[in-house]
């Protein structure tokens, strides 16, 4: 399979723990988004990443929330000391800039149960 | 601010009718949209695109309209088949930024 994975798929653990997630994108593709869902409604952005470069992130993005992609491929986002309220499924997508209208493709997700 | 809005939460239709799914956008500096297809579990699939120097695309049993002058998005999808269940959202972009916007979705129930 050569879309976007992301890992783990499910992940449960207790208000105030600390947790991480993995994406790896398309291969060469340069752009990596990551996004937050929770149910009945559309993904809102949280942040995006040219090749290395973290470019914009979102008002969502609290100080407990941290994104890294140390060397262009994979990304984690990290949650510090958990909250009930960020209990959702955690998006990740990538693209490929050069010309046409850089179309996102999607991960599966990982959804966080915040206990 | 910038929205992107659905009118119908849930469409139920028959097997082999033609399903149309609209949504509203409030942001005329929009010039990019998608609609994707997210089934439960899932993450969104990416089903069809075009530029607002477009009014019409089509793909396969697929086509997207897009009215620039009341700032409305339709998803067009021909023959509906069981498989075509899921939630629709569709979603815009500006050239100013590089996210997507995403309304809240509509849900497809399709008959057999």
């Amino acid at each position: 399979d050569t879309g976007v994975s992301q890992d783990p798929r499910h992940k449960i653990t207790k208000r105030g723990q600390n947790v991480t997630f993995r994406c790896d994108p398309i291969s060469e593709h340069n752009r990596l988004y990551w996004y937050r869902q929770t149910l009945g409604q559309g993904p809102e952005f949280l942040t995006y990443f040219q090749n290395e470069a973290q470019l914009e992130k979102s008002r969502l993005l609290s100080d407990r929330f941290s994104a890294e992609r140390p060397k262009g491929s994979f990304s984690t986002l990290e949650i510090q000391r958990t909250e009930q309220g960020d209990s959702a499924m955690y998006l990740c997508a990538s693209s490929f800039s050069r010309t046409g209208p850089d179309t996102q493709y999607f991960g599966p997700g990982t959804r966080l149960t915040v206990l | 601010g910038e929205s992107v809005g659905l009118h119908l939460p849930t469409l139920s239709v028959q097997e082999g009718d033609n399903s149309i799914i609209n949504c509203a956008y409030s942001n005329s500096a929009s010039d990019y949209f998608i609609w994707y297809k997210q089934e439960s579990g899932k993450g969104p699939q990416f089903i069809i695109d075009i530029r607002s120097n477009m009014d019409k695309r089509q793909g396969q049993r697929v086509t997207v309209l897009l009215n620039k002058t009341v700032k409305h998005l339709s998803l067009q999808i021909a023959a509906t088949q069981p498989g075509d269940s899921a939630v629709y959202f569709c979603a815009e972009k500006t050239k100013s930024s590089y996210k997507l916007i995403f309304g809240s979705g509509t849900r497809l129930l399709v008959r057999p």
